[in-house]
């Protein structure tokens, strides 16, 4: 049972837009930086997003992140067949459980 | 370039111990932290743990406290993590992991290429 919950698989056609959401609580997402991973089947996951919407050099702007409250949601538009990979949040969480980075489970996304 | 190089697979037995190696190179290796992450097969990711290759300080994913060790050797511009009582449930790939910006945030820029764990009787 992880921290954060992500839905677990998310489609698209080609050329559609396409969100991600990672929910948490006061104790992460509701008041630290969200980031984002994607990765590819038998590779070492590529970082997205940092500090909730920023964008690594070499990231295309098609991926974007953006936080609500305690949400965050990654979004990806003009869907490529490259896209497909699983894609994970994270979050530093300082509630009761104790303080470390949290991940999310992780979202299988498909490229109809 | 930045790279940080794994040591190779392990095969372990219930009980035992094992020590992964990271070794850093392509940036100033006292500037950066190292975290490591790991990956069970078929399952997401993990947050081990951070250390200050500048300082040698670490602080540890609660659930591994008493169990996980990291260190560095300055010397090689490696790290080292040790995970010691293994259980069949720490079979996973190991990942060392530099983040983009000096720091410990988790903007993990730069991964190692992994080091598969197996624990098995």
């Amino acid at each position: 049972q992880s921290v954060l919950t992500q839905p677990p698989s998310a489609s698209g056609t080609p050329g559609q837009r396409v969100t991600i959401s990672c929910s948490g609580s006061t104790s992460n997402i509701g008041r630290n930086n969200v980031y984002w991973y994607q990765q590819l089947p038998g590779t070492a996951p590529k970082l997205l997003i940092y500090r909730n919407n920023e964008r690594p050099s070499g990231v295309p702007d098609r991926f974007s992140g953006s936080t609500s409250g305690t949400s965050a949601s990654l979004a990806i538009s003009g869907l490529r067949s490259e896209d497909e990979a699983d894609y994970y949040c994270a979050a530093w969480d300082d509630g009761l459980s104790g303080r470390g980075w949290v991940f999310g489970g992780g979202t299988k996304l498909t490229v109809l | 370039q930045v790279q940080l190089v794994q040591s190779g697979a392990e095969v372990k037995r219930p009980g035992a111990s094992v020590k992964v190696s990271c070794k850093a190179s392509g940036y100033t290796f006292s500037s950066y932290f190292i975290h490591w992450v790991r990956q069970a097969p078929g399952q997401g990711l993990e947050w081990m743990g951070i250390i200050n290759p500048g300082g040698g300080t670490t602080n540890y994913a609660q659930k591994l406290q008493g169990r996980v060790t990291m260190t560095r050797d300055t010397s090689t511009s490696t790290v080292y993590m040790e995970l010691s009582s293994l259980r069949f449930e720490d079979t996973a790939v190991y990942y060392c992991a530099r983040p983009l910006y000096g720091g410990d945030n988790l903007d993990l820029q730069h991964w190692g290429q992994g080091t598969l764990v197996t624990v098995s009787s």
